[in-house]
Protein backbone atom coordinates (compact mmCIF):
# COMPACT_ATOMS: atom_id res chain seq x y z
CA UNK A 1 0.00 0.00 0.00
CA UNK A 2 1.55 3.29 -0.97
CA UNK A 3 1.89 6.09 1.84
CA UNK A 4 0.80 9.14 2.14
CA UNK A 5 2.65 11.38 -0.52
CA UNK A 6 3.13 15.02 -0.45
CA UNK A 7 5.47 17.54 -3.13
CA UNK A 8 7.51 19.52 -3.07
CA UNK A 9 9.83 17.95 -0.08
CA UNK A 10 11.64 21.73 0.36
CA UNK A 11 10.51 25.07 -0.79
CA UNK A 12 12.78 28.29 0.01
CA UNK A 13 10.91 31.45 -1.18
CA UNK A 14 10.94 35.21 0.28
CA UNK A 15 8.42 36.74 2.34
CA UNK A 16 5.44 38.34 0.81
CA UNK A 17 5.47 35.75 -2.41
CA UNK A 18 2.95 32.82 -2.44
CA UNK A 19 3.87 29.14 -2.13
CA UNK A 20 1.43 25.97 -2.65
CA UNK A 21 2.03 22.38 -1.46
CA UNK A 22 0.35 18.98 -2.59
CA UNK A 23 -1.33 16.07 -0.84
CA UNK A 24 -2.39 12.54 -2.02
CA UNK A 25 -3.75 10.71 0.61
CA UNK A 26 -3.48 6.96 0.52
CA UNK A 27 -6.40 5.94 -1.68
CA UNK A 28 -9.79 4.89 -0.10
CA UNK A 29 -8.80 7.79 3.10
CA UNK A 30 -11.79 9.73 3.03
CA UNK A 31 -10.14 11.89 5.85
CA UNK A 32 -7.19 14.25 5.44
CA UNK A 33 -5.56 16.67 7.55
CA UNK A 34 -2.64 19.40 6.85
CA UNK A 35 -0.71 20.17 10.03
CA UNK A 36 1.90 23.01 10.57
CA UNK A 37 5.43 21.58 12.43
CA UNK A 38 7.66 24.76 13.92
CA UNK A 39 10.77 23.24 14.93
CA UNK A 40 10.88 21.80 18.23
CA UNK A 41 7.12 21.94 18.36
CA UNK A 42 4.71 19.12 17.99
CA UNK A 43 2.21 19.16 15.06
CA UNK A 44 -1.17 21.77 15.37
CA UNK A 45 -4.14 20.57 12.96
CA UNK A 46 -4.43 23.72 10.47
CA UNK A 47 -7.68 21.89 8.78
CA UNK A 48 -9.57 19.03 8.53
CA UNK A 49 -11.38 17.21 5.20
CA UNK A 50 -14.06 14.46 5.51
CA UNK A 51 -14.06 13.69 1.55
CA UNK A 52 -14.22 16.99 0.22
CA UNK A 53 -15.84 18.60 2.79
CA UNK A 54 -14.18 21.40 6.04
CA UNK A 55 -15.10 19.40 9.36
CA UNK A 56 -12.50 22.12 11.11
CA UNK A 57 -10.32 25.09 10.31
CA UNK A 58 -10.65 26.95 13.75
CA UNK A 59 -6.86 26.74 13.43
CA UNK A 60 -6.12 27.83 9.94
CA UNK A 61 -5.12 31.49 9.80
CA UNK A 62 -7.88 32.48 7.21
CA UNK A 63 -6.41 35.63 5.83
CA UNK A 64 -3.18 34.05 4.31
CA UNK A 65 -3.45 29.92 4.48
CA UNK A 66 -5.99 28.31 1.84
CA UNK A 67 -6.77 24.56 1.47
CA UNK A 68 -9.14 22.59 -1.18
CA UNK A 69 -9.61 18.79 -1.50
CA UNK A 70 -10.69 18.41 -4.82
CA UNK A 71 -13.31 15.69 -5.42
CA UNK A 72 -12.42 13.87 -2.33
CA UNK A 73 -8.78 12.95 -3.13
CA UNK A 74 -5.96 14.98 -3.38
CA UNK A 75 -5.45 18.57 -1.47
CA UNK A 76 -3.57 21.95 -1.83
CA UNK A 77 -2.44 23.83 1.02
CA UNK A 78 -1.32 27.75 0.07
CA UNK A 79 -0.26 30.58 1.37
CA UNK A 80 -0.61 34.21 -0.06
CA UNK A 81 1.98 35.87 0.95
CA UNK A 82 3.87 34.14 3.75
CA UNK A 83 5.56 35.74 6.84
CA UNK A 84 8.52 34.81 8.21
CA UNK A 85 6.79 32.49 10.95
CA UNK A 86 5.62 30.19 8.71
CA UNK A 87 8.44 28.84 8.19
CA UNK A 88 7.88 24.88 8.95
CA UNK A 89 7.20 21.79 7.86
CA UNK A 90 3.77 20.98 6.58
CA UNK A 91 2.76 17.44 7.19
CA UNK A 92 -0.40 15.88 5.46
CA UNK A 93 -2.23 12.58 6.70
CA UNK A 94 -5.12 11.03 5.93
CA UNK A 95 -7.23 8.10 8.06
CA UNK A 96 -9.36 5.87 6.75
CA UNK A 97 -12.52 6.39 8.87
CA UNK A 98 -12.82 9.98 10.88
CA UNK A 99 -13.78 7.99 14.18
CA UNK A 100 -10.34 6.51 14.35
CA UNK A 101 -8.35 9.52 14.51
CA UNK A 102 -5.31 7.71 16.20
CA UNK A 103 -4.86 5.98 13.30
CA UNK A 104 -3.56 8.56 11.06
CA UNK A 105 -0.68 8.25 8.71
CA UNK A 106 1.73 10.92 7.52
CA UNK A 107 3.74 11.94 4.52
CA UNK A 108 7.04 13.23 4.63
CA UNK A 109 5.83 16.74 4.98
CA UNK A 110 7.01 19.67 2.70
CA UNK A 111 9.81 21.59 4.74
CA UNK A 112 9.02 25.85 4.25
CA UNK A 113 11.76 28.10 4.34
CA UNK A 114 10.53 31.70 4.49
CA UNK A 115 13.41 34.36 4.27
CA UNK B 1 1.09 27.33 30.23
CA UNK B 2 0.67 25.00 27.63
CA UNK B 3 -1.63 22.12 27.64
CA UNK B 4 0.69 19.47 27.05
CA UNK B 5 4.56 19.43 28.71
CA UNK B 6 7.03 17.52 27.47
CA UNK B 7 10.69 17.52 28.24
CA UNK B 8 12.61 18.26 24.96
CA UNK B 9 15.82 15.51 25.92
CA UNK B 10 17.55 14.60 24.18
CA UNK B 11 17.73 11.71 25.64
CA UNK B 12 20.47 9.67 25.48
CA UNK B 13 20.62 6.13 26.59
CA UNK B 14 22.90 2.77 26.13
CA UNK B 15 21.54 -0.39 24.03
CA UNK B 16 19.66 -2.62 25.78
CA UNK B 17 18.59 -0.07 28.51
CA UNK B 18 14.82 0.17 29.90
CA UNK B 19 13.75 4.11 28.80
CA UNK B 20 11.43 6.52 29.80
CA UNK B 21 9.17 9.12 28.00
CA UNK B 22 6.88 10.96 29.81
CA UNK B 23 4.24 13.55 29.20
CA UNK B 24 1.95 16.27 31.90
CA UNK B 25 -1.12 17.26 30.67
CA UNK B 26 -3.51 20.49 32.35
CA UNK B 27 -6.52 19.42 30.58
CA UNK B 28 -8.25 16.77 32.71
CA UNK B 29 -11.18 16.33 29.66
CA UNK B 30 -8.14 14.64 28.01
CA UNK B 31 -9.63 10.79 27.50
CA UNK B 32 -7.55 9.50 24.80
CA UNK B 33 -3.64 9.19 24.60
CA UNK B 34 -1.15 8.46 21.96
CA UNK B 35 2.51 8.23 21.45
CA UNK B 36 3.71 8.47 17.88
CA UNK B 37 7.26 8.14 16.70
CA UNK B 38 8.93 10.55 14.51
CA UNK B 39 12.28 9.97 12.50
CA UNK B 40 14.18 12.53 11.08
CA UNK B 41 12.71 14.23 7.88
CA UNK B 42 10.07 11.65 8.05
CA UNK B 43 5.99 12.32 9.43
CA UNK B 44 5.24 10.86 12.87
CA UNK B 45 3.78 7.33 12.72
CA UNK B 46 1.58 6.07 15.56
CA UNK B 47 3.06 3.56 18.33
CA UNK B 48 0.38 3.11 20.74
CA UNK B 49 -3.20 4.38 21.18
CA UNK B 50 -4.81 4.29 24.75
CA UNK B 51 -8.40 5.13 25.62
CA UNK B 52 -8.72 6.83 29.64
CA UNK B 53 -6.59 5.09 32.43
CA UNK B 54 -4.41 1.86 32.65
CA UNK B 55 -1.79 0.47 30.47
CA UNK B 56 -1.25 -1.18 27.46
CA UNK B 57 1.78 -3.19 26.03
CA UNK B 58 2.68 -3.93 22.13
CA UNK B 59 5.81 -5.70 22.08
CA UNK B 60 9.03 -4.08 24.07
CA UNK B 61 6.85 -1.12 24.44
CA UNK B 62 4.30 0.14 27.36
CA UNK B 63 1.89 2.80 27.70
CA UNK B 64 0.97 3.99 31.10
CA UNK B 65 -1.56 6.43 31.75
CA UNK B 66 -2.76 7.92 35.32
CA UNK B 67 -5.56 10.63 34.96
CA UNK B 68 -5.36 11.65 38.70
CA UNK B 69 -2.03 12.87 38.12
CA UNK B 70 -2.61 13.96 34.89
CA UNK B 71 0.93 11.99 33.27
CA UNK B 72 1.42 9.42 30.59
CA UNK B 73 4.39 7.48 29.70
CA UNK B 74 6.14 5.44 27.66
CA UNK B 75 8.77 2.62 28.22
CA UNK B 76 10.90 0.50 25.62
CA UNK B 77 12.27 -2.25 26.61
CA UNK B 78 15.63 -3.22 25.38
CA UNK B 79 16.43 -0.05 23.47
CA UNK B 80 18.23 -0.09 20.03
CA UNK B 81 19.72 2.32 17.83
CA UNK B 82 17.01 1.76 15.54
CA UNK B 83 14.87 3.59 18.25
CA UNK B 84 16.75 6.69 17.81
CA UNK B 85 13.91 8.93 16.79
CA UNK B 86 11.54 12.00 18.31
CA UNK B 87 8.89 10.85 20.73
CA UNK B 88 5.53 12.63 20.23
CA UNK B 89 2.89 12.43 22.72
CA UNK B 90 -0.87 13.48 21.86
CA UNK B 91 -4.25 13.68 23.29
CA UNK B 92 -7.56 14.38 22.67
CA UNK B 93 -10.84 14.76 24.30
CA UNK B 94 -14.33 14.25 22.84
CA UNK B 95 -15.63 17.64 22.10
CA UNK B 96 -12.55 18.53 20.28
CA UNK B 97 -11.70 17.28 16.82
CA UNK B 98 -8.03 18.18 16.70
CA UNK B 99 -5.21 16.12 18.41
CA UNK B 100 -3.22 18.11 20.79
CA UNK B 101 0.85 17.26 20.54
CA UNK B 102 3.44 17.56 23.00
CA UNK B 103 6.54 19.10 21.36
CA UNK B 104 8.55 15.71 21.70
CA UNK B 105 11.81 14.15 23.12
CA UNK B 106 14.85 13.21 21.15
CA UNK B 107 16.06 9.70 22.01
CA UNK B 108 19.37 8.70 20.93
CA UNK B 109 20.50 5.04 21.82
CA UNK B 110 24.03 4.53 21.68
CA UNK B 111 25.30 1.25 20.12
Amino acid sequence: EAGVAQSPRYKIIEKRQSVAFWCNPISGHATLYWYQQILGQGPKLLIQFQNNGVVDDSQLPKDRFSAERLKGVDSTLKIQPAKLEDSAVYLCASSAVAGRFYEQYFGPGTRLTVT
Amino acid sequence: QKEVEQDPGPLSVPEGAIVSLNCTYSNSAFQYFMWYRQYSRKGPELLMYTYSSGNKEDGRFTAQVDKSSKYISLFIRDSQPSDSATYLCAMKNTGRRALTFGSGTRLQVQP
